[in-house]
């Protein structure tokens, strides 16, 4: 089946370092790939997309991702964490033909500690 | 606001009774979606509208759940003789057109800050 799977429910950063959160896709053909974050009692919000071209993707509030196909990874980026980037991120993926679906993976909780 | 509007926020009922969460897109956008989020997981897909056309019900998890949107802009989603499996957060997003693929890819869903729904 096809999916995007983040394997750690929980991250936790110092301010100021840099963070990643995972995210590996299995899915046929090209994905296009997707970073949602949602913050206590919101919607989600659009961070970034890949798409096509240039493997490293920037974004919304300094975030950047990396498509990597032989690894079949997403994973976000930020150089230097912020307090307020804690929240809950999903990696997320649709397919190439008209009636695929937006599938989201379960979200990793994000903490960044002052 | 220019942003999706949803309501209520939060919404208890006892168990058996009917609801009917209220969703507002962006205007102009075509495309409307509702997604079920259960507490933990990602939003998964419920149903999507073009304009008035509900062109995909296949994530509509029973019988008892129901959307429309007639005018092709505002939506509502019911859910009849409600059970304790539908607490949730039901989350309403829209997109200027497409679903899928490049087009979907281009113009990203924008959503609203949804509907937590308990099922007493």
């Amino acid at each position: 089946a096809q999916s995007v799977a983040q394997p750690e429910d929980q991250v936790n950063v110092a301010e100021g370092n840099p963070l990643t959160v995972k995210c590996t896709y299995s899915v046929s053909g090209n994905p296009y790939l997707f970073w949602y974050v949602q913050y206590p009692n919101r919607g989600l919000q659009f961070l970034l997309k890949y798409i096509t071209g240039d493997n490293l993707v920037k974004g919304s509030y300094g975030f950047e991702a990396e498509f990597n196909k032989s690894q079949t990874s997403f994973h976000l980026k930020k150089p230097s964490a912020l307090v307020s980037d804690s929240a809950l991120y999903f990696c997320a993926y649709t397919g190439v033909n008209r009636d695929d679906k937006i599938i989201f993976g379960k979200g990793t909780r994000l903490h960044i500690l002052p | 606001g220019a942003g999706v509007s949803q309501s209520p926020r939060y919404k208890v009922a006892k168990r058996g009774q009917d609801v009917a969460l209220r969703c507002d897109p962006i205007s102009g956008h075509v495309s409307l979606f509702w997604y079920q989020q259960a507490l933990g997981q990602g939003p998964e897909f419920l149903t999507y509208f073009q304009n008035e056309a509900q062109l995909d019900k296949s994530g509509l998890p029973s019988d008892r759940f129901f959307a429309e949107r007639p005018e092709g802009s505002v939506s509502t989603l019911k859910i009849q003789r409600t059970q304790q499996e539908d607490s949730a957060v039901y989350l309403c997003a829209s997109s200027l057109q497409g679903t899928g693929g490049l087009l979907w890819a281009n113009q990203p869903q924008h959503f609203g800050d949804g509907t937590r729904l308990s099922i007493l």
